[in-house]
């Protein structure tokens, strides 16, 4: 069965260091997202993206955050410069069309010292 | 500003037992809803999917319902296993948006 794929599993990383998460979404699949969940916490948005551009975002997703779909299979999401806060599971989903079922991948646990 | 809670927060049953979350959203205006699971430390698993003009959706021993009106979903599972054992998350999507707004999810313990 098809499934969303997340590299890597786990990152370390220091405050101010850019970070970029990836994520391999289902192949046929048009609509992706971002979401993170900070330990103890909801599962918040961050991003959607669809037809290569970014189609609703959310108050976190600031400046210092970034998506790209570099090439036809990966989706990125970089930190450019990582705050402690950022500490967080990052899941990357994906999903056929806008009000299909979302697959989720097993999330990154980015940990920021 | 939409809303997503889900009561109880924990839940402790006996193995066998048949049992219901609830999740309630405010604003009826919803696309669709979907019941995961989460498992300690890991993704979510997408266990159903119920669209606004669907009353009920039906996966195995899990059984989801969806009334807009009142702004409620609930989960129902028969004869609970320990392996049933996770968080449970609802979350909604809105008629102006494509993200998901996630509830607090009902921590599941399933006993031998």
């Amino acid at each position: 069965e098809p499934e969303v794929t997340q590299t890597p599993s786990h990152q370390v990383t220091q405050m101010g260091q850019e970070v970029i998460l990836r994520c391999v979404p289902i192949s046929n699949h048009l609509y992706f997202y971002w979401y993170r969940q900070i330990l103890g916490q909801k599962v918040e948005f961050l991003v959607s993206f669809y037809n290569n551009e970014i189609s609703e975002k959310s108050e976190i997703f600031d400046d210092q955050f970034s998506v790209e779909r570099p090439d036809g299979s990966n989706f990125t999401l970089k930190i450019r410069s990582t705050k402690l806060e950022d500490s967080a599971m990052y899941f990357c989903a994906s999903a056929g069309t806008a009000v299909s079922e979302q697959y989720f991948g097993p999330g990154t646990r980015l940990t920021v010292t | 500003k939409q809303e997503v809670t889900q009561i109880p927060a924990a839940l402790s049953v006996p193995e066998g037992e048949n049992l219901v979350l609830n999740c309630s959203f405010t604003d009826s205006a919803i696309y669709n809803l979907q019941w995961f699971r989460q498992d300690p430390g890991k993704g979510l698993t997408s266990l159903l999917l119920i669209q606004s003009s669907q009353r009920e959706q039906t996966s195995g021993r899990l059984n989801a319902s969806l009334d807009k009106s009142s702004g409620r979903s609930t989960l129902y599972i028969a004869a609970s296993q320990p392996g049933d054992s996770a968080t449970y998350l609802c979350a909604a999507k809105y008629n102006y948006g494509q993200n998901f707004v996630f509830g607090p999810g009902t921590r599941l313990s399933v006993l031998p």
